[in-house]
């Protein structure tokens, strides 16, 4: 167990619609970063943030869109959902902006 | 942009022995960073050796070490008396040393399926 948490871990739901995927990093961990792992792409980089601040955008659709709040957990709002947008979707943390990072279990989104 | 390949899809192993799974990257960087990391079938991304650039020594770690050779940009991962417990997918990553925008990224490669013959 890496102390990082995502919720759901499970989400199915048809194309057009938004969802948001939540992350808690490890207890005092202020960097979060978001990735996507798909069978297409693999793992690419989607966004990072740092103590509430978006500190660098990867391969992230502009369908996308993450924040970070005051208590530093993060969420992925992804809409107007595709097909191609079914993936693992992984959340890591670190300590600050150069250390470690500590991968959570991952969100499956299956878009039907 | 730094790249990572690893030119293995799939691999097999019989129980006990050993195996080498293969990296390369390409980058301009001089100090930098490379991961492997492991995804059993739970999915979760588990790290499992990390190499400095800047260290000439290669990285231990029980029975997972590294051949880093970083004239030859490869990053080869060396499993001994390889276990039931160590099929999975295994990831090549790299991660630059500084950063302007002080963001730390992974770069990662394609993966690589580790079977374990018993």
């Amino acid at each position: 167990d890496s102390g990082v948490t995502q919720t759901p871990k499970h989400l199915i739901t048809a194309t057009g619609q938004r969802v948001t995927l939540r992350c808690s990093p490890r207890s005092g961990d202020l960097s979060v970063y978001w990735y996507q792992q798909s069978l297409d792409q693999g793992l690419q980089f989607l966004i990072h943030y740092y103590n509430g601040e978006e500190r660098a955008k990867g391969n992230i659709l502009e369908r996308f869109s993450a924040q970070q709040f005051p208590d530093l957990h993060s969420e992925l709002n992804l809409s107007s959902l595709e097909l191609g947008d079914s993936a693992l979707y992984f959340c890591a943390s670190s300590t600050r902006l150069y250390n470690e990072q500590f991968f959570g279990p991952g969100t499956r989104l299956t878009v039907l | 942009a730094q790249t990572v390949t690893q030119s293995q899809p799939e691999m097999s192993v019989q129980e006990a022995e050993t195996v080498t799974l293969s990296c390369t990257y390409d980058t301009s960087e001089s100090d930098y960073y490379l991961f492997w990391y492991k995804q059993p079938p739970s999915r979760q991304m588990i790290l499992v050796i990390r190499q400095e650039a800047y260290k000439q020594q290669n990285a231990t770690e029980n029975r997972f070490s590294v051949n880093f050779q970083k004239a030859a940009k490869s990053f080869s991962l060396k499993i001994s008396d390889s276990q039931l417990g160590d099929a999975a997918m295994y990831f090549c990553a790299y991660r630059s040393a500084y950063s302007g925008a002080g963001s730390y990224q992974l770069t990662f490669g394609k993966g690589t399926k580790l079977s374990v013959i018993p």
